[in-house]
C-alpha cells in the first residue's frame, strides 16, 4: 500500500521550541512538497524538491523554517524557533517525473505553538 | 498575489442533484489544472485532472471543464452523494511538462450534500 508517511500526525509545543517534522515520500518518487494549510491562505507551498535538491523554497520564512532531505527516503522540515502564528496542518506531497502531474499527500502534522 | 482562486468558500446541494465548483486562475503559462478532495484529518487525494489543450475530461461521476479565454475551469460532480461532503482544493501545475511540477492551489471550497 503505497503512501507517503508523515511524523508526527500532532505535535503541541511551547513557543521558542525546535519543531521538526519528517515525511517518507512513496518509494520511486523523485519530487516532494511541503505545504501548510492555513484557513487564509488554503494550501500554501512552502519548499519543493526534485531528486532530493531544493527547486523552490520562495515560501518559507527563511528566518525560522528549514527544509532538507538528508536522503531519498526522507524530508525533513523544521522550525527553529516556532512561534504561536506558526500553527497550522503541515503537509508532505510526493509526486514522480515519469508519472502525470498529480502529487500524493500524507495525512499531515498538526502543530499547535502556545 | 493568488495565482489560483476559488471565490466561493462552500457551497451546498442536495444528494442526486449536480454540484459545480468553480476555479480561476491568473498566469496563462499553466498547463495541467487538478482538483483534489479532502477530508477532516486526512491528505488531499487527487480526483481529477486536465490538460491546458483540451476543454473537458470526464471521470464516472466527476466532469472538469476549462475555458482557457476566460482562465477559468469548473468540476461538475453528477449525480452528488453524501460522500462527496469534503473541501475541494482546485491546483494549477506551474511547469510547462506533464511531469510533477509546483502545484498552486486555490483557497478550497466546502461542498455539502444534504440527503
Amino acid at each position: 500500500d503505497a503512501r507517503v508517511t508523515q511524523t508526527p500526525r500532532h505535535k503541541v509545543t511551547e513557543m521558542g521550541q525546535e519543531v521538526t517534522m519528517r515525511c517518507q515520500p512513496i518509494l520511486g518518487h523523485n519530487t516532494v512538497f511541503w505545504y501548510r494549510q492555513t484557513m487564509m491562505q488554503g494550501l500554501e507551498l512552502l519548499a519543493y524538491f526534485r531528486n532530493r535538491a531544493p527547486l523552490d523554497d520562495s515560501g518559507m520564512p527563511k528566518d525560522r523554517f528549514s527544509a532538507e532531505m538528508p536522503d531519498a527516503t526522507l524530508a525533513t522540515l523544521k522550525i527553529q524557533p516556532s512561534e504561536p502564528r506558526d500553527s497550522a496542518v503541515y503537509f508532505c506531497a510526493s509526486g514522480w517525473t515519469g508519472g502525470g502531474p498529480e502529487a500524493f499527500f500524507g495525512q499531515g502534522t498538526r502543530l499547535t505553538v502556545v | 498575489d493568488q495565482q489560483v482562486k476559488q471565490n466561493s468558500p462552500s457551497l451546498s446541494v442536495q444528494e442526486g442533484r449536480i454540484s459545480i465548483l468553480n476555479c480561476d486562475y491568473t498566469n496563462s503559462m499553466f498547463d495541467y489544472f487538478l482538483w483534489y478532495k479532502k477530508y477532516p484529518a486526512e491528505g488531499p487525494t487527487f480526483l481529477i485532472s486536465i490538460s491546458s489543450i483540451k476543454d473537458k475530461n470526464e471521470d464516472g461521476r466527476f466532469t472538469v471543464f476549462l475555458n482557457k479565454s476566460a482562465k477559468h475551469l469548473s468540476l461538475h460532480i453528477v449525480p452528488s452523494q453524501p460522500g462527496d461532503s469534503a473541501v475541494y482544493f482546485c491546483a494549477a501545475n506551474s511547469i510547462p511538462s506533464s511531469n510533477t511540477g509546483k502545484l498552486i492551489f486555490g483557497q478550497g471550497t466546502t461542498l455539502q450534500v444534504k440527503p
